[in-house]
């Protein structure tokens, strides 16, 4: 079975800083995706960045990097230089290459503190 | 190229009733997903659809139902409304059933059972 756990609920940010979203999983797969969303208050849900678990490199996508440790199953999301708009729920998500089902973690809620 | 759309955005229903809830995928993306959010559950997966069969089912009851045209568009039916069906759902449509292709979700039809 899969599971992604996203342990912080709520986290407060200072506009321009670094934050990091954690997000472990468990799967005993050997491949599969890894995918970040964000759903601001408007309730659309947005495809931020991907991490496949063959990539040997940390996937970034301008201001958004994820910080992929296979062995410790973790990919944390680690946005840079936030920015008011950036307050909104962050939700990992798990997707097996064989296509099964993509499962979501409980998300966490970020606040950008101008 | 136009998003996912699914009409309508918001619904209010009165329990026992029965409700159809479309949604258009981005053009050319052949599988759908339906996945209901609410605060005490987050994110649970529905069902998908490719090339108009169901691919994989969550663990809803009957009642959750759905179907795919041949032109991609997806319909979702829920019979029965029950209070706890009150919730946000979430269509997301993907080019292929490949691993690394991410969920492109719409708005979203919110759903009221009174």
């Amino acid at each position: 079975a899969q599971k992604i756990t996203q342990t912080q609920p709520g986290m407060f940010v200072q506009e321009k800083e670094a934050v990091t979203l954690d997000c472990t999983y468990d799967t005993s797969d050997q491949s599969y995706g890894l995918f970040w969303y964000k759903q601001p208050s408007s309730g659309e849900m947005i495809f931020l960045i991907y991490q496949g678990s063959y990539d040997e490199q940390n996937a970034t996508e301008g201001r958004y990097s994820l910080n992929f440790q296979k062995a410790r199953k973790s990919a944390n999301l680690v946005i840079s230089a936030s920015q008011l708009g950036d307050s909104a729920m962050y939700f990992c998500a798990i997707l097996r290459t064989s296509y099964d089902k993509v499962i979501f973690g409980p998300g966490t809620s970020l606040s950008v503190i101008p | 190229k136009a998003g996912v759309t699914q009409t309508p955005r918001y619904l209010i229903k009165t329990r026992g009733q029965q409700v159809t809830l479309s949604c258009s995928p981005i053009s050319g993306h052949r599988s759908v997903s339906w996945y209901q959010q609410t605060p005490g559950q987050g994110l649970q997966f529905l069902f998908e659809y490719f090339s108009e069969t169901q691919r994989n089912k969550g663990n809803f009851p009957g009642r959750f139902s759905g179907r795919q045209f041949s032109n991609s568009r997806s319909e979702m039916n829920v019979s029965t409304l029950e209070l706890g069906d009150s919730a946000l759902y979430l269509c997301a449509s993907s080019p292929s059933r490949q691993g690394n292709s991410p969920l492109h979700f719409g708005n979203g039809t919110r759903l009221t059972v009174t």
